[in-house]
């Protein structure tokens, strides 16, 4: 079955530098779902969307914005980024309506340097 | 607001050893309970769910029961392998799948199983 896609999977940077992480989800999922890990935390939710719109938003930074595209897909830019924004973006997502599941993606591990 | 709290680890059992991984929850309403597996350097994977009082989820040999009474959703399995290593996530979905969603994620259970 199809998963849900995240790209890069790694990806470093430097500090101040910007970086945009990408998420696919599974096909007729509507609903994307943005968390981040650090190491060993749990998961803590950052934004969500349905229908290309804002749903809820979470400990996002202001540095960082994401949006949705047509096609369901997700971008999460972040500027200006810092040491402390070195950790796992996961995304999630499920089809409302449908189920109330979230699928995870295998994460995006993004190192600032 | 809503809380999940599981039993700090790290557990580490022998091969074929029962498992019991603590989960209990506060919440207002009446969320759906998951468990969330997270093997090395991967994402979190589904592992199983209960969506009211009394359900019982399962997969690959573990399940946990929706326990309204005690608020909990305690993970067990009863024979662990090896490839179970990994950190166990216990979450609660407040909402329904029709609309608005919020999940609470537990801290996580890192599971070792030594052979």
């Amino acid at each position: 079955a199809a998963g849900v896609i995240q790209s890069p999977r790694h990806l470093i940077k430097e500090k101040r530098e910007t970086a945009t992480l990408k998420c696919y989800p599974i096909p007729r999922h509507d609903t994307v779902y943005w968390y981040q890990q650090g190491p060993g935390q749990d998961p803590q939710f950052l934004i969500s969307f349905y229908e290309k719109m804002q749903s809820d938003k979470g400990s996002i930074p202001d540095r960082f914005s994401a949006q949705q595209f047509s096609d369901y897909h997700s971008e999460l830019n972040m500027s200006s980024l810092e040491l402390g924004d070195s950790a796992l973006y996961f995304c999630a997502t499920r089809q409302r309506g449908v189920t109330d599941t979230q699928y995870f993606g295998p994460g995006t591990r993004l190192t600032v340097l | 607001g809503n809380s999940v709290t599981q039993m700090e680890g790290p557990v580490t059992l022998s091969e074929e050893a029962f498992l019991t991984i603590n989960c209990t929850y506060t919440a207002t309403g009446y969320p759906s309970l998951f468990w969330y597996v997270q093997y090395p350097g991967e994402g979190l994977q589904l592992l199983l769910k209960a969506t009211k009082a009394d359900d019982k989820g399962s997969n690959k040999g573990f399940e946990a029961t929706y326990r309204k009474e005690t608020t909990s959703f305690h993970l067990e399995k009863g024979s662990v392998q090896v490839s179970d290593s990994a950190v166990y996530f216990c979450a609660l979905i407040e909402g329904n799948s029709g609309g608005y969603q919020k999940v609470t994620f537990g801290t996580g259970t890192k599971l070792q199983v030594i052979p």
